[in-house]
C-alpha cells in the first residue's frame, strides 16, 4: 500500500534552516510529480510547492519562493524540502501529497501524515 | 487570502443534503478536488475531476462544476461526515491553491 512519511520536523529558530524529508513507499516514486502542503495551527491547507517526477521542473507558492527548496531522490524514494530564513509564519504541519493525473485532472490522492516544524525564539 | 472562495461554515440535519461550493477563476480552465479533513488527521481526497470518487469513499458524496463554481454535495449526511472541506485546482502557472475551507456541521 501508498506510504508517505514525513520527518525532520521540530523548533527551529527565526533566520534558522531545516530540511524536511518524506520517505515514499508502495508505489513507482519516480513516476509522479510531488507536493509539499502546510498548515498552521487552526488554519486552512496551503499549498507549498510541487516538483515533477524527473524533477526538472519545480513550482513554489509565493509565500515561500526564494527560501524553500524542493528536491527529490529518486533512487531512495525520498521527497524533501530545504527551509532556509524560515519565519514565525512559516510555523504548521507540513503533509507531503502524492499528485494523481488522469486524463488533464490533477489532484492528491495520497497524503502523508505530517510534521510539526515550529519557529520561534 | 485564497484564489479560491468558500462558504467558512455550512450546517446540515442528519439525513439531509447539503452542498458545498468554490468559487475561482481558475475553475473554468482547471477541474477541482475536494478533500475532507477530521481533527489531527490529515485530508482525504473524496472527489477528483470535478465529480468523480476515489475507490471507498460513500456514494452520497458528488461533485459537479460549471462556470467558475465547483461544487461537493453530500446526499443524507451523517454525523461522520462532520468535517472540514477544502476544494483546490490548479491554475496556469502549475501552482494548486486551495479554498480557505468549508466547516461542515451535522445536526
Amino acid at each position: 500500500q501508498v506510504q508517505l512519511v514525513e520527518s525532520g520536523g521540530g523548533v527551529v529558530q527565526p533566520g534558522r534552516s531545516l530540511r524536511l524529508s518524506c520517505a515514499a513507499s508502495g508505489f513507482t516514486f519516480s513516476g509522479y510529480a510531488m507536493h509539499w502542503v502546510r498548515q498552521a495551527p487552526g488554519k486552512g491547507l496551503e499549498w507549498v510547492a510541487i516538483i515533477s517526477h524527473d524533477e526538472t521542473n519545480k513550482y513554489y507558492a509565493d509565500s515561500v519562493k526564494g527560501r524553500f527548496t524542493i528536491s527529490r531522490d529518486n533512487s531512495k524514494n525520498t521527497l524533501y524540502l530545504q527551509m532556509n530564513n524560515l519565519r514565525g509564519e512559516d510555523t504548521a504541519v507540513y503533509y507531503c501529497a502524492r499528485e494523481g493525473y488522469i486524463s488533464g485532472w490533477w489532484f492528491f490522492d495520497y497524503w502523508g501524515q505530517g510534521t510539526l516544524v515550529t519557529v520561534s525564539s | 487570502s485564497s484564489e479560491l472562495t468558500q462558504d467558512p461554515a455550512v450546517s446540515v440535519a442528519l439525513g439531509q443534503t447539503v452542498r458545498i461550493t468554490c468559487q475561482g477563476d481558475s475553475l473554468r480552465s482547471y477541474s477541482a478536488s475536494w478533500y475532507q479533513q477530521k481533527p489531527g488527521q490529515a485530508p482525504i481526497l473524496v472527489i477528483y475531476g470535478d465529480n468523480n470518487r476515489p475507490s471507498g469513499i460513500p456514494d452520497r458524496f458528488s461533485g459537479s462544476s460549471s462556470g467558475n463554481t465547483a461544487s461537493l454535495t453530500i446526499t443524507g449526511a451523517q454525523a461522520e461526515d462532520e468535517s472540514d472541506y477544502y476544494c483546490n485546482s490548479r491554475d496556469s502557472n502549475r501552482h494548486h491553491p486551495f479554498g480557505d475551507g468549508t466547516k461542515l456541521t451535522v445536526l
